[in-house]
């Protein structure tokens, strides 16, 4: 199974990207990186997912590096709402379980 | 429509009690997952669901836990004899499930459950 590796914390300006990286370096080929966020005493909350190519949403983009061992999760403009810890995760090949990183915690600074 | 609910969403309980955690997931959902979560830890798979095949058990720490899920909807999960360390949230998540790998998952709001 594929393991993640996220930095444990960031700190980003408000309304400057944020960009936070994740390491999948023994991600298989139809494994998907996903990525989810949680609030402080939520449910975690999805954010966006990809295979090899890179994807947009109107939370989010994911860069994914061309060998596929590292991602980058974007936000563009990041609020103070957007401080949460940010999951990384891969789902396993030919199953359904979705191992959780170790996150990291974003705070955003005023 | 109804997302996934939990029920209780704060249990306390002296050790060596029972305890039984409800969750209903978002119907026409067929795969459900129970995850723990410690005090600033991460997700912590215990237990997964897929339609009528048998669970993936593999995450549950001790066979003081269980889960069941009755008629493909509500889940139970179950944890006997609880320990103070049993103490932590836990998680339930539905998703459609046998759609292709890109499904996601909607998490609930968690049970808090302190064993005193």
């Amino acid at each position: 199974d594929a393991k993640t590796t996220q930095p444990p914390s960031m700190d980003c300006a408000e309304g400057r990207a944020a960009n936070l990286p994740c390491n999948h370096s023994t991600i298989s080929g139809n494994e998907y990186v996903y990525w989810y966020r949680q609030i402080h005493s939520q449910g975690p909350q999805y954010i966006i997912h990809g295979l090899k190519n890179n994807e947009t949403n109107e939370m989010a983009s994911l860069i994914i590096t061309e060998d596929r061992k590292s991602s980058t999760l974007i936000l563009p403009h990041a609020t103070l709402r957007d401080t949460a810890v940010y999951y990384c995760i891969v789902r396993v090949k030919g199953g359904n379980q979705f191992y959780f990183g170790t996150g990291t915690s974003l705070t955003v600074i005023p | 429509g109804a997302g996934v609910s939990q029920s209780p969403s704060n249990k306390v309980t002296e050790k060596g009690k029972d305890v039984e955690l409800r969750c209903d997931p978002i119907s026409g959902h067929t795969a459900l997952y129970w995850y723990r979560q410690s005090l600033g830890q991460g997700l912590e798979f215990l237990i997964y669901f897929q339609g009528n095949s048998a669970p993936d058990k593999s995450g549950l720490p001790s066979d003081r836990f269980s889960a069941e899920r009755t008629g493909g909807s509500v889940s139970t999960l179950t944890i006997q004899r609880t320990q103070q360390e049993d103490s932590a949230v836990y998680l339930c998540a539905s998703f459609r499930g046998g759609q292709g790998f890109s499904d996601t998952q909607y998490f609930g709001p968690g049970t808090r459950l302190t064993v005193l």
